[in-house]
């Protein structure tokens, strides 16, 4: 049982690169977010999808999309990536979304990525 | 609006002093929730506690505790005789009625041998 995977583990883009990052999850959890993580704030939501099959924005979207490929599988997609979204990644999974008991948020390791 | 404040950005301590990290939060909500994750230096983040606002009791697993007090708007969080394995950023979190995660910014916890 792996949990929440990502990869990958670090990247380095260009200004202008796209690239795509993956998370799996493996906890038959029906919802899915990402966030980024920048040096002395707390985490920020960019997407989530709250069950396969939809995706909605979070606090900061701009400059991303995101596809929920199937209940396990949800990808982070940076179109033209600028030094700005220069940060940490984080996947995350719940069982529910809502406040239903079950909406403990679990953590994958990471995506560091560096636009240069 | 909904806020959560770590006033303290860094703690440093000696092994086995007690330390306890602030969380104040602000909601509208009746109905809330409030979270606690550790961040290790390897990176992960770790859940800690999940706690409802119509549950004041404190709770204690181990060397931690959470101290909830609906009356000042705090979360707390204590640990008992620190240990070096302790060193790590925890983050405080609130959800409310719109369901998602806010965060406070985090409070680096240092453990000296």
């Amino acid at each position: 049982n792996a949990g929440v995977t990502q990869t990958p583990k670090f990247q380095v883009l260009k200004t202008g690169q796209s690239m795509t990052l993956q998370c799996a999850q493996d906890m038959n959890h029906n919802s899915m977010y990402w966030y980024r993580q920048d040096p002395g704030m707390g985490l920020r939501l960019i997407y989530y999808s709250a069950s396969e099959g939809t995706t909605d924005k979070g606090e900061v979207p701009n400059g991303y999309n995101v596809s929920r490929l199937n209940k396990r599988e949800f990808s982070l997609r940076l179109e033209s990536a600028a030094p700005s979204q220069t940060s940490v990644y984080f996947c995350a999974s719940s069982y529910n979304y809502g406040t239903s008991g079950t909406d403990t948020q679990y953590f994958g390791p990471g995506t560091r990525l560096t636009v240069l | 609006a909904q806020k959560v404040t770590q006033a303290q950005t860094e703690i440093s301590v000696v092994e086995k002093e007690d330390v306890t990290l602030d969380c104040v939060y602000e909601t509208r909500d009746t109905t809330y929730y409030l979270f606690w994750y550790k961040q290790p230096p390897s990176g992960e983040l770790v859940f800690l506690i999940r706690r409802n606002s119509f549950d004041e009791q404190n709770e204690i697993s181990g060397r931690y505790s959470w101290n909830f007090q609906k009356s000042t708007s705090s979360f707390n969080f204590t640990i008992t005789a620190s240990q070096v394995v302790d060193s790590a950023v925890y983050f405080c979190a609130l959800k409310g009625s719109n369901y998602q995660l806010i965060w406070g910014a985090g409070t680096k916890l240092i453990i000296k041998p």
